[in-house]
């Protein structure tokens, strides 16, 4: 199965925001409205901040919001912080055969 | 709240195999499907397969198809995955993740990792 597409790489200073996407085929990202976003610090596991395109888990911030169009999802975050600083990975279910596939992963660096 | 803790790290040579163990609490273990995930070093996020804890049916990558069995023992609250046939490649960061609460196409929670490592 392709693999999602996200940049390797994106960076803003504190209070700014950024905006990540995660590229797609008609397969995955463009025929279910089912893409999840997840962070992950160095050594630890990663964690869920946005499910079924836009909708956040309890106790993630407001400042995450992500979208979709089309064959392409994206993560943005504003006002940001420090903490941010992680590689974030997308994630779209792909059908019953394949079930789901990630992106390779975007490293976010905090200036 | 809800907690996946998963066995050590492991060191297999190749050609062997390694089972890999992940403790649930916190919420009723056969209610939500259970996935395994895998990450190599510098490499992005790869499924291997789920299991319902509930009637023990899976489903796996057709990557790891052959060499990959998931189990459980609800009486523990343990989930299992069972990789053979290890190759250096295998090395990696393993991972339970459980299913969100309103769907199955999501990882709300995640276990810290297993490390096992392929070396002769």
């Amino acid at each position: 199965q392709s693999a999602l597409t996200q940049p390797a790489s994106v960076s803003g200073s504190p209070g700014q925001s950024i905006t990540i996407s995660c590229t797609g085929t008609s397969s995955d990202v463009g025929n279910f409205d089912l893409v999840s976003w997840y962070r992950q610090h160095p050594g630890k596991a990663p964690k869920l901040m946005i499910y079924e395109v836009t909708k956040r888990p309890s106790g993630v911030s407001n400042r995450f919001s992500a979208s979709k169009s089309g064959n392409t999802a994206s993560l943005t975050i504003s006002g940001l912080q420090a903490e941010d600083e992680a590689e974030y990975y997308c994630c779209s279910y792909a059908g019953s055969s394949t079930f789901v596939v990630f992106g390779g992963g975007t490293k976010l660096t905090v200036l | 709240q809800v907690l996946l803790v998963q066995s050590g790290a492991e060191v297999k040579k190749p050609g062997a195999s390694v089972n890999v163990s992940c403790k649930a609490s916190g919420y009723t273990f056969t209610t939500f499907s259970m996935h395994w995930v895998r990450q190599a070093p510098g490499q992005r996020l790869e499924w291997m397969g789920w299991i319902n804890p509930g009637n023990g049916n899976t489903k796996y990558s057709q990557k790891f198809q052959g060499r990959v069995t998931i189990t459980r023992d609800t009486s523990a609250s343990t989930a299992y995955v069972e990789l053979s046939s290890l190759r250096s490649e295998d090395t990696a960061v393993y991972y339970c993740a459980r299913r969100g609460t309103y769907g199955d196409y999501y990882f709300a929670y995640w276990g810290q990792g297993t490390l096992v490592t392929v070396s002769s």
